[in-house]
């Protein structure tokens, strides 16, 4: 199974801050990486689609990229409805998988 | 506008038989999406159990493949998961959920609310 390492597995910023959560994939995945956003007792939303297309209706201060084994997930101005937690997940290859997570709160 | 709603007992026992429907409304299960089931438990994350097309072709995670069968009613727009010989270890909230794909990608953009299933006694 190709493991998703998320960085940091939680962080705390203030509104307005800029973001950025990291993910590596332990082999490449070219960029069949998917970006999640969750919150309490919700189901989890896409952000970003292939490491850097904003799925629609998304705030374009949500950014991806990445490609290869290395993405990077930075939000910027963050806003009191950020606070969340942000998944990675690839779907380069079976078994799908996902990252541990990442915890944005208010500092 | 469709939506996913997940069914079934929120209590299963030790080496039972865990089931759970996911009915589709406002739109068909005969298209051309990829129909999949993801748990999330505190211990293990974010987990992919599977997934079914509507003509019946499966994928599944190879650590549950031998526990587990997905189905499709095509009748009832909507889509099951059984899972034999249930342990604590699959207690988790167990979503629905449905794929968009292109040749370049592939993610899930609808899911349902999900629902909490215990394994326990």
């Amino acid at each position: 199974d190709i493991q998703m390492t998320q960085s940091p597995s939680s962080l705390s910023a203030s509104v307005g801050d800029r973001v950025t959560i990291t993910c590596r994939a332990s082999q490449t995945i070219d960029t069949y990486l998917n970006w999640y956003q969750q919150k309490p007792g919700k189901a989890p939303k896409v952000l970003i689609y292939a490491a850097s297309t904003l799925q629609s209706g998304v705030p374009s201060r949500f950014v991806g990229s990445g490609s290869g084994t290395d993405f990077t997930l930075t939000i910027n101005n963050l806003q009191p409805e950020d606070f969340a937690t942000y998944y990675c997940q690839q779907n380069y290859a079976f078994p799908f998988t996902f990252g541990r997570g990442t915890k944005v709160d208010i500092k | 506008q469709v939506q996913l709603q997940e069914s079934g007992p929120g209590l299963v026992k030790p080496s039972g038989t865990l089931s759970l429907t996911c009915a589709v409304s406002g739109g068909s299960i005969s298209v051309s999406n990829w129909w999949n089931w993801v748990r999330q438990s505190p211990g293990k994350g974010l987990e992919w159990i599977g997934e079914i097309y509507h003509s019946g072709s499966t994928n599944y995670n190879p650590s549950l493949k031998s526990r587990l069968t997905m189905s499709v009613d095509k009748s009832k727009n909507q889509f099951s998961l059984k899972l034999t010989s249930v342990t604590a270890a699959d207690t988790a909230v167990y979503y629905c959920a449905r794929v968009l794909s292109s040749s370049t990608s592939s993610y899930w953009d609808l899911w349902g609310q999900g629902t909490l299933v215990t394994v326990s006694s």
